[in-house]
Order: structure tokens, then sequence, then C-alpha cells
């Protein structure tokens, strides 16, 4: 079965320096997102992206955060001065069409800022 | 406020016997669905079941079925004979307003941890 594959699996940055999540959505998917959870805490949503635009963003989804489909399979978040606050698990997920149920969720990258 | 309320932040459970995790959720949109996901430790989320509003029969995968009950505002998952793969976080999600949007967020509630005895 197709799935979402996120890399790397976990990341340490020094605080103040740029991380890039990598995600690659199923392939025939267009819609494309990216959710974190806090250690400890419930998943909350960043930001959507649909016809390589951004759809909806949440507040948490500030100046530091961009996305971006560089190519025909890469979805990627990039955190452009990395904070202690934004360490936490980072889901990507996927979906075909607005029909279809559910999204699918990588398996996550959980990003440590030291 | 919050859109999706897990009470239960953790329950234990016999191993074979059946367990019904809470969901309550929020919203004014007459267009929405309810997801369960699952968690293990290993921190993956996987795709358990999922109910629209509009169904008229409650949702069954294998084990899992929800227990919907739309004037309650209600989403219960229901795990029957536990297994011991089955200890894990579960999560609760609700998306909305398909009708107006071609996209949508889901929102989630803190979850509830399950841990099934031997």
């Amino acid at each position: 079965e197709p799935e979402v594959t996120q890399t790397p699996s976990h990341q340490v940055t020094q605080m103040g320096q740029e991380v890039i999540l990598r995600c690659v959505p199923i392939s025939n998917h267009l819609y494309f997102y990216w959710y974190r959870q806090i250690l400890g805490q419930k998943v909350e949503f960043l930001v959507s992206f649909y016809n390589n635009e951004i759809s909806e963003k949440s507040e948490i989804f500030d100046d530091q955060f961009s996305v971006e489909r560089p190519d025909g399979s890469n979805f990627t978040l990039k955190i452009r001065s990395t904070k202690l606050e934004d360490s936490a698990m980072y889901f990507c997920a996927s979906k075909k069409d607005p029909e279809s149920q559910p999204q699918h969720f990588g398996d996550g990258t959980r990003l440590s800022i030291l | 406020a919050q859109k999706i309320t897990q009470t239960q932040p953790g329950m234990f459970v016999q191993e074979k016997e059946a367990v019904t995790l809470d969901c309550t959720y929020d919203t004014s949109d007459p267009s929405y669905g309810l997801f369960w996901y699952k968690q293990p430790s290993s921190g993956e989320m996987i795709f358990l079941i999922y109910q629209g509003s509009y169904d008229q029969q409650n949702a069954t995968e294998g084990r899992y079925s929800l227990n919907f009950q739309k004037a309650r505002k209600s989403a219960n998952l229901v795990i029957s004979a536990s297994q011991l793969g089955d200890s894990a976080m579960y999560f609760c999600a609700m998306r909305e307003g398909t009708l107006r949007s071609n996209d949508y967020k889901l929102s989630f509630g803190a979850g509830t941890t399950v841990t099934v005895r031997a």
C-alpha cells in the first residue's frame, strides 16, 4: 500500500539554525499538510497546500515557516531560524481529492532544538 | 473553544475485552467528518475509522466501530476483543466544511492512552 514518507526520522539542530523537513506524499495525491505534535500534547494543524499554494495556515505558521513543493514528488517544511519551542514531532499528510477520506500521515520527523 | 474533547486521559483494559473511548465535538457546520487515529509508542499516526456527518449507519472497520450520536455530538470509538498490540494513544479528529472548501484541516483532541493488560 502506498505511503507518505518523511525524512529524516530525527533531526537535531542548534537554536537559530535553519531546518528543512522533507516529505514524499503518495504519488497521486493533490492535497498536502503539515501538522506538529509537541511532546505529550495534541496534534496541531500548521498548513495546507494545494495547487502550488498555501490553502490555509494556522497562527503557529508564522514568517519563520515556509512550505514548498520543489518538484513533482517532494513537499518540504522549512523553519528559518529555529527556536527551542519548535521542538516537536512534525507530521506530513496527504490526500487524493476533496472526496477521499482520510488524510494519510507519514511516520513523522522528531525535531529537537538544542 | 475546544472543537474535540476527549475526557479520558488514560484507560486500562483487559485483553480480549472491549473498550470504549469517548469523543465529543463542537461544530456548527452541517457537513463534517470524524476520524480516529492510533498512535503507538513508535510515533506514527495510523488511521482507524471515519464517520461522515450524513452517514446513516455507524462506521465499522474490523474490531473498530464508531458509536455516532449526532444529537449528542459524540463519536465514541469501540475496540472489541482488545489485543496487546492495541496499547497506544488514540486521537479523535474532525474535519469541517467540505461544502465551502475542497481543502480542510483536521482538529484533534488531546488523546486517550489505552493500555491493554494480559
